[in-house]
């Protein structure tokens, strides 16, 4: 199958600060990246939808200015926690997927801190 | 609206015995079905997935799942459980063209010897 990266794996900031995770599709054109939120002992639950080249469409009750999403190339989106602060700590995914395909391929997720 | 139902939170087998885990999906469309795998603090690894075709289908590690319209199933079996099975296991629906995947809420599976 197709590879995405997501980096970092791990991460530790400070209250306050913003903190980006890279999501990248390695051997093939993601026109679309997804980004997932997931808390200890729950599912995976979608953040939002990017295409690239456009505005993310976020889910419900996702707050775009505190999650910035960016998806400016075919093989790279980020998400950017800005202001983190302690209840944003959580295991991040993302996933891409290229046009006219059915699966979706995932990331191995960044595990945030915030302290 | 498509949603994903696992029954079941965990379940608890005994190594050498069976599985079934169990999934119900509500799609519009015609759905593309996934199992994934996720151990403690790791990424998700794709067990199998269902397209079109043959309704039953074979994955990675042993598993097969079968896909049922009728039902809106698309339940997870293992004939035989190994310790290492021991996990969280996630169904999925998702739909062609980059439509977004939705996930069930996960069955943690706890393997006794």
């Amino acid at each position: 199958g197709a590879v995405v990266s997501q980096h970092p794996s791990r991460v530790i900031c400070k209250s306050g600060t913003s903190v980006k995770i890279e999501c990248r599709s390695l051997d093939f054109q993601a026109t679309t990246m997804f980004w997932y939120r997931q808390f200890p002992k729950q599912s995976l639950m979608l953040m939002a939808t990017s295409n690239e080249g456009s505005k993310a469409t976020y889910e419900q009750g996702v707050e775009k200015d505190k999650f910035l999403i960016n998806h400016a190339s075919l093989t790279l989106s980020t998400l950017t926690v800005t202001s983190a602060h302690p209840e944003d700590s959580s295991f991040y995914i993302c996933s891409a997927s290229g046009e006219g395909e059915a699966e979706a391929f995932f990331g191995q997720g960044t595990r945030l801190t915030v302290v | 609206a498509q949603s994903v139902t696992q029954p079941d939170i965990h379940i608890t087998v005994s190594e050498g015995a069976s599985l079934e885990l169990r999934c119900n999906y509500s799609y519009g469309a015609t759905p593309y079905l996934f199992w994934y795998v996720q151990s403690p603090g790791q990424g998700l690894q794709l067990l199998l997935k269902y397209f079109s075709g043959d309704t039953l289908v074979q994955g990675i590690k042993g598993f097969e799942a079968e896909f049922k319209r009728s039902q809106s199933s698309f339940n997870l079996r293992k004939p035989s459980v190994h310790w290492s099975d021991a996990a969280e296991y996630f169904c999925a629906v998702g739909g062609i063209g980059g439509f977004k995947t939705i996930f069930g809420a996960g069955t943690r599976l706890f393997v006794k010897a």
